[in-house]
């Protein structure tokens, strides 16, 4: 079946860096990705879709030039989080698909924490 | 853009009974997809069962069904023969083009 790989499953990093985030689609190609936000109990919250070889898709609120989104290849999108804050925090998860239809498969997710 | 809503924040079942999961959703369009994915403790999103709108026959799983009624926008699990395993927080998804938009999920705890 599709795997999607997301690192670093945990991060931790001080108030002002950027911190970058992984997914990688291990046995399909995907020219579309899908980056989710998840608060504690909450549901996902869609952020942005990312699409290989142009600029991503930003859901309404969601900070752009907070957010960097780049899907430089077929497998790889990455999201990097700027000048991270402690509001930042949070669990930040990755989903794409070989046929969406069949329904997304999910990265393992990573946590944020900015200290 | 579809709107998914579940209405049961907590629900418990006892090992090896029958439990229902509500969901129900808002669309306008005419073919579309219809997801429950669980989310155990680890965090990772799994992918439970599928219904594709255009099909009227209910989607099965083993253990897991739905029943669909595209009428009333109505989309519930049932999971029949309850496991420890099944508890999680479950989140009823619908898609239009290809994003998924998610309900607010309902926790479901398993008594032994």
């Amino acid at each position: 079946g599709a795997v999607v790989s997301q690192h670093p499953s945990r991060v931790i990093c001080k108030s002002g860096t950027s911190v970058k985030i992984e997914c990688r689609s291990l046995d399909f190609q995907a020219t579309t990705m899908f980056w989710y936000r998840q608060f504690p109990k909450k549901s996902l919250m869609l952020m942005a879709t990312s699409n290989e070889g142009s600029k991503a898709t930003y859901e309404q609120g969601v900070e752009k030039d907070k957010f960097l989104i780049n899907h430089a290849s077929l497998t790889l999108s990455t999201l990097t989080v700027t000048s991270a804050h402690p509001e930042d925090s949070s669990f930040y998860i990755c989903s794409a698909s070989p046929m969406p239809g069949d329904g997304y498969t999910f990265g393992s997710g990573t946590r944020l924490t900015v200290v | 853009a579809q709107t998914v809503t579940q209405s049961q924040p907590e629900m418990s079942v006892q090992e090896a009974e029958t439990v229902t999961l509500s969901c129900t959703y808002d669309t306008s369009e005419s073919d579309y997809y219809l997801f429950w994915y669980k989310q155990p403790p680890s965090r990772q999103m799994i992918l439970v069962i599928r219904q594709e709108a255009y099909k009227q026959q209910n989607a099965t799983e083993n253990r897991f069904s739905v029943n669909f009624q595209k009428a009333a926008k109505s989309f519930s699990l049932k999971i029949s023969d309850s496991q420890l395993g099944d508890a999680a927080m479950y989140f009823c998804a619908g898609m239009t083009g290809y994003a998924l938009n998610f309900g607010k999920g309902t926790s479901l705890l398993v008594t032994p």
